[in-house]
């Protein structure tokens, strides 16, 4: 088992409805939950980090955390071609001082 | 306030050469990691340094190499150059341990071709 899982898409979403990506992960103890967006040919941007359960609110974005689930969510609310991009789920396991990465999902938003 | 700053950008080295990368993260951060990414491996975690110390070691074949120095600059090194060695080197900063100090900031990267 992977310790980051990430659907690899492509997920492809009209302009304006709500992209939802959604990541799982392995070590239960994990405390530190994030949120890249990669384009095509750039480095890895942050987006959102999340820390607790529940949501967090960030303009377009949310991120949702579910601990007794062990996965964490990504919803884009009105999408935008510009949001067209790999979005990458990273998760720093209890005692680590590193990124575990996902696969990432490749997204495309269709005007 | 600056970002990460990584030199150079592009590199292409022959195999069996060796190749060093320097990372200068962002003012105030004492946490330096450094990353590989390939299309087929996605991102993978090479090492991580905090004030001059190596905490956390990826797998990586002992070929690769980083250190530290006291202003926090980093630098990492891949001696015998393999083919299989030509991927994105990312950078990423943070202030350290810890809740938000684990919120990382990656530099644009180093792409190194190996021929």
């Amino acid at each position: 088992q992977k310790e980051v899982e990430q659907n690899s898409g492509p997920l492809s979403v009209p302009e304006g409805a709500i992209a939802s990506l959604n990541c799982t992960y392995s070590d239960r103890v994990s405390q530190s939950f994030f949120w890249y967006r990669q384009y095509s040919g750039k480095s890895p941007e942050l987006i959102m980090s999340i820390y607790s359960n529940g949501d967090k609110e960030d303009g377009r974005f949310t991120a949702q955390l579910n601990k007794a689930s062990q996965y964490v969510s990504l919803l884009i609310r009105d999408s935008q071609p510009s949001d067209s991009a790999t979005y990458l789920c990273a998760v720093v396991p209890q005692g680590a001082q590193k990124l575990v990465f996902g696969q990432g999902t490749r997204l495309t938003i269709n005007p | 306030k600056a970002g990460v700053t990584q030199t150079p950008r592009y590199l292409i080295k022959t195999r069996g050469q060796q190749v060093t990368l320097s990372c200068s993260p962002i003012s105030g951060h004492r946490s330096v990691s450094w990353y590989q990414q390939t299309p087929g491996q996605g991102l993978q975690f090479l090492f991580e340094y905090f004030s001059e110390t190596q905490r956390n070691k990826g797998n990586f074949p002992g070929r690769f190499s980083g250190r530290q120095f006291s202003n926090s600059r980093s630098e990492m090194n891949v001696s015998t150059l393999e083919l299989g060695d030509s991927a994105l080197y990312l950078c990423a900063s943070s202030y350290g341990t810890g809740g938000q100090n684990t919120e990382a900031f990656f530099g644009q990267g180093t792409r190194l071709t190996v021929v």
